[in-house]
Order: C-alpha cells, then sequence, then structure tokens
C-alpha cells in the first residue's frame, strides 16, 4: 500500500528564519507533488518532481527528491508571513491508478 | 481563464438526508478526480473520471457514495442516506492528461447534523 508521512505536522517559525519539511513515502512512486492551502481555499500547485535528484525553487521555497530514500523535501528560506498556509506532498505511481496519495499536511505558522 | 468550479460552496443537511455535490472542471480538461478532507487530515482519493473510459471507483467508501460524469463537462457526487461521519470538504480536481497536474477546485464543505 502506498503511504506518505510528513513532518512536522504543525511548525511555528519566525520571519527570516529557515526550515524544512519531510515527505517520507512507503514504496516507489512515479512522481510526487508539493501542494499549498491557504485557510478555506482550495490546493494550488507548487511544484512537481520525477527523477532521483530533482530540485526545483520557487522564491524562498526549494523542493528536492531523493527516490533511493523515497524522501522528499521542502525547504523554506527566510520566512515571511505570506509563506504561512498548510503544505501537502503526494505521490502518485501507475500500478496504483490515476489517484494522488496525499500525506497529512504540515501546518505552517510564520509569526511576525 | 476560469478554474475549477464546485457547488455548493458549504452544505448543512441531517443524517439520513442525500446531499447531491457538483463539479465544473476546467474546459478541455479530460480527467476529473474527487477527494475528501476530513478536518486536519490530507486528502483521500475517491473516485476518477477519464474521457468516456470507464470511471476508477475503488476509492469511495461505500456503497452510499456515487458519482457521474457527463461527456468530459459536469461531475456531480451523491451520498445517499448521509452519516455524521461523511462530514468533510468534497474537492474535485481535474487534470488536461491521464495522470497529470490536478488543479483543484475550492470544494464543497459538507455537515451533516
Amino acid at each position: 500500500e502506498l503511504k506518505v508521512e510528513q513532518n512536522p505536522l504543525f511548525l511555528s517559525m519566525q520571519e527570516g528564519k529557515n526550515y524544512t519539511i519531510y515527505c517520507n513515502y512507503s514504496t516507489t512512486s512515479d512522481r510526487l507533488y508539493w501542494y499549498r492551502q491557504d485557510p478555506g481555499k482550495s490546493l494550488e500547485s507548487l511544484f512537481v518532481l520525477l527523477s532521483n535528484g530533482a530540485v526545483k525553487q520557487e522564491g524562498r521555497l526549494m523542493a528536492s527528491l531523493d527516490t533511493k530514500a523515497r524522501l522528499s523535501t521542502l525547504h523554506i528560506t527566510a520566512a515571511v508571513h505570506d509563506l504561512s498556509a498548510t503544505y501537502f506532498c503526494a505521490v502518485d505511481r501507475l500500478e496504483y491508478g490515476n489517484k494522488l496519495v496525499f500525506g497529512a499536511g504540515t501546518i505552517l505558522r510564520v509569526k511576525s | 481563464g476560469a478554474g475549477v468550479s464546485q457547488s455548493p460552496s458549504n452544505k448543512v443537511t441531517e443524517k439520513g438526508k442525500d446531499v447531491e455535490l457538483r463539479c465544473d472542471p476546467i474546459s478541455g480538461h479530460t480527467a476529473l478526480y474527487w477527494y475528501r478532507q476530513r478536518l486536519g487530515q490530507g486528502l483521500e482519493f475517491l473516485i476518477y473520471f477519464q474521457g468516456n473510459s470507464a470511471p476508477d471507483k475503488s476509492g469511495l467508501p461505500s456503497d452510499r457514495f456515487s458519482a457521474e460524469r457527463t461527456g468530459e463537462s459536469v461531475s456531480t457526487l451523491t451520498i445517499q442516506r448521509t452519516q455524521q461521519e461523511d462530514s468533510a470538504v468534497y474537492l474535485c480536481a481535474s487534470s488536461p492528461l491521464p495522470r497529470g497536474t490536478q488543479y483543484f477546485g475550492p470544494g464543497t464543505r459538507l455537515l451533516v447534523l
């Protein structure tokens, strides 16, 4: 069974600090996604990572993928308040059909 | 262009009643997904439609849940004889390709009293 675990589940950080959110998955997967969800809003796609060693960056967020360790990280650099949201990772694998399997999410609160 | 839209945005119903949730995907997107998000949890896959192929219903939690899609347009998710554990946000997503990036709608927040 394909399972996804994120940690931490809740992260409170000061503006200007760096931190990393971790996403582990149980079996090999085809692709890994990071999504952002603001309170009361829907999910916004941030990154899609396809291969081992893939790294993508957008602003203060950088995502990487280690398929051998079945691990993805979302690194936050010099956090700002606007980054406060819930971040989800999700994976898919053809053998499991067309669905995405999501982690529980990491609630990020950046304090001014 | 317009994104995925869902209606209603909120629904409060009594236990035992049936509810119908609607999803309008992005025009031209052939793939459509329904997910459920319980409070404080990640999304659970419910059902997937791709063109005229038979839907993947493997995530539907019980036979009280059903969904339909007309061609490559609107989809409706129906929950019969609602139970309190059905309370959740129901999210719809569409994709231009099978297994392409999924674009999510704002969700329908369902509360079963």
